[in-house]
């Protein structure tokens, strides 16, 4: 498809357990992005791709959260030893680059994490 | 850190009615965006404003970037049904920042 797509759409998990987002950019778009979206909030910013490297990580919440991206495309969210607070929707988004004006970020539809 | 305001937090209003949201910030942005959410959905772009004092039209929704840089509002004229959503305003501040920074969002419902 031409938009960024997320899997899994919904993952329910149990307290303690370790789960993986994927994100597929739009194909090209060097920069991604990793956002977090709890219940009436606006997006938290967690993570920032360009290519594969991780220029600013400065929002990801613990060092329970990690992600990485390989070949330039598809970016693994992973979170370890999940706890109840974890559950949000997580949101991923690329860009054409990561720098200057009109370069604008397009969304996926997001993964639903839920923490029983 | 950066925090932008959003106001209001909802609004409940009737098919073919005007309505107009805005965000506030605490510094100033050099780019300021506009998205709409549904349900079960990623947020999608409506309309960015590059300039301090621009207006900018897409369709029946027009948006301006203030002259102070620290605060945008977002109309929409004529609502219809399929207009209900989360609205998102989201800054940046600086043409080589890639951060944006987030409003709470607007959730609008119309009645047909």
């Amino acid at each position: 498809g031409a938009g960024v797509s997320q899997s899994p759409s919904n993952k329910v998990t149990e307290k303690g357990k370790d789960v993986e987002l994927r994100c597929d950019p739009i194909s090209g778009h060097t920069a991604l992005y990793w956002y977090r979206q709890s219940l009436g909030q606006g997006l938290e910013f967690l993570i920032y791709f360009q290519g594969n490297s991780a220029p600013d990580k400065s929002g990801l919440p613990s060092d329970r959260f990690s992600a990485e991206r390989t070949g330039g495309s598809v970016s693994t969210l992973t979170i370890q030893r999940t706890q109840q607070e974890d559950s949000a929707v997580y949101l991923c988004a690329s860009s054409r680059d990561g720098t200057g004006a009109n370069n604008e970020q397009f969304f996926g539809p997001g993964t639903r994490l839920t923490v029983l | 850190g950066q925090q932008l305001n959003q106001s209001p937090q909802s609004m409940f209003i009737q098919e073919g009615e005007d309505v107009s949201m805005n965000c506030t910030s605490s510094s100033i942005f050099n780019t300021w965006l506009w998205y709409k959410q549904d349900p079960g959905e990623g947020p999608v772009l409506l309309i960015a404003l590059y300039k301090a004092g621009e207006l900018t039209s897409n369709g029946r929704l027009t948006a301006q970037f203030g002259i102070t840089r620290k605060d945008s509002f977002l109309n929409i004229s004529a609502s219809i049904p399929s207009d209900v959503g989360i609205y998102f305003c989201a800054g940046r501040s600086g043409g080589s920042n890639y951060k944006l920074t987030f409003g709470k969002g607007t959730l609008l419902t119309v009645n047909p």
